[in-house]
């Protein structure tokens, strides 16, 4: 079974700054993917960033990086140049990288706040 | 490229009726899955559809079900509601193959009174 992991209470961070948000996961998968959503006060769910399990590299999108540490089993977010818009819930999730299924394992969720 | 789309938005209910809500993929994708957020269950996979057929299923009850059409969009239906089954509903599209690419809609909001 999958699991996420986020512990963090409701984080707050000054506008231009950077902020990482935490995930740790657990699988016996051997091949997976790490996701990461925001999800603003209207609901819908916008996709950040993706990492796949046997990437080297850690994945980049513009001021979204996802901090991949595969022994450690951690995945979190960093978000540079905080923004007022950057305000939601943020969610971390486990998927497949391939196969059959696309089923997502969500995290409880993590509110992050922009002060001006 | 248009992105998913969920309809209605919103819906009220009473405990005892039924509810259909539908999700249109983003064009070309093939697998929609859909779930349920609640504030005291986070979000929850409901169940995943490809090429018509059911391929992955949620630890939800049978009152739950969903079907997908030849043109990939998709419907879930909850018959008997309850009050627990009020919840922000989001399907989620994909390509077949890429399962790292995974788009939400906007949701429906159930209430059931």
């Amino acid at each position: 079974a999958q699991k996420i992991t986020q512990t963090q209470p409701g984080m707050f961070v000054q506008e231009k700054e950077a902020v990482t948000l935490d995930c740790t996961y657990d699988t016996s998968d051997p091949s997976y993917g790490l996701f990461w959503y925001k999800q603003p006060s209207s609901g819908e769910m916008i996709f950040l960033i993706y990492q796949g399990s046997y990437d080297q590299q850690n994945a980049t999108e513009g001021r979204y990086s996802l901090n991949f540490q595969k022994a450690r089993k951690s995945a979190n977010l960093v978000i540079s140049a905080s923004q007022l818009g950057d305000s939601a819930m943020y969610f971390c999730a486990m998927g497949p990288h391939t196969g059959a299924n696309s089923k997502l394992t969500f995290g409880k969720g993590i509110t992050l706040s922009v002060r001006p | 490229k248009a992105g998913v789309t969920q309809t209605p938005r919103y819906l009220i209910k009473t405990r005892g009726q039924q509810v259909t809500l539908s999700c249109s993929p983003i064009s070309g994708h093939r697998s929609v899955s859909w779930y349920q957020q609640t504030p005291g269950q986070g979000l929850q996979f409901l169940f995943e559809y490809f090429s018509e057929t059911q391929r992955n299923k949620g630890n939800f009850p049978g009152r739950f079900s969903g079907r997908q059409f030849s043109n990939s969009r998709s419907e879930m239906n909850v018959s008997t509601l309850e009050l627990g089954d009020s919840a922000l509903y989001l399907c989620a599209s994909s390509l077949p193959g890429a399962p790292y690419e995974q788009y939400f809609g906007p949701g429906t909001r159930l209430t059931v009174t």
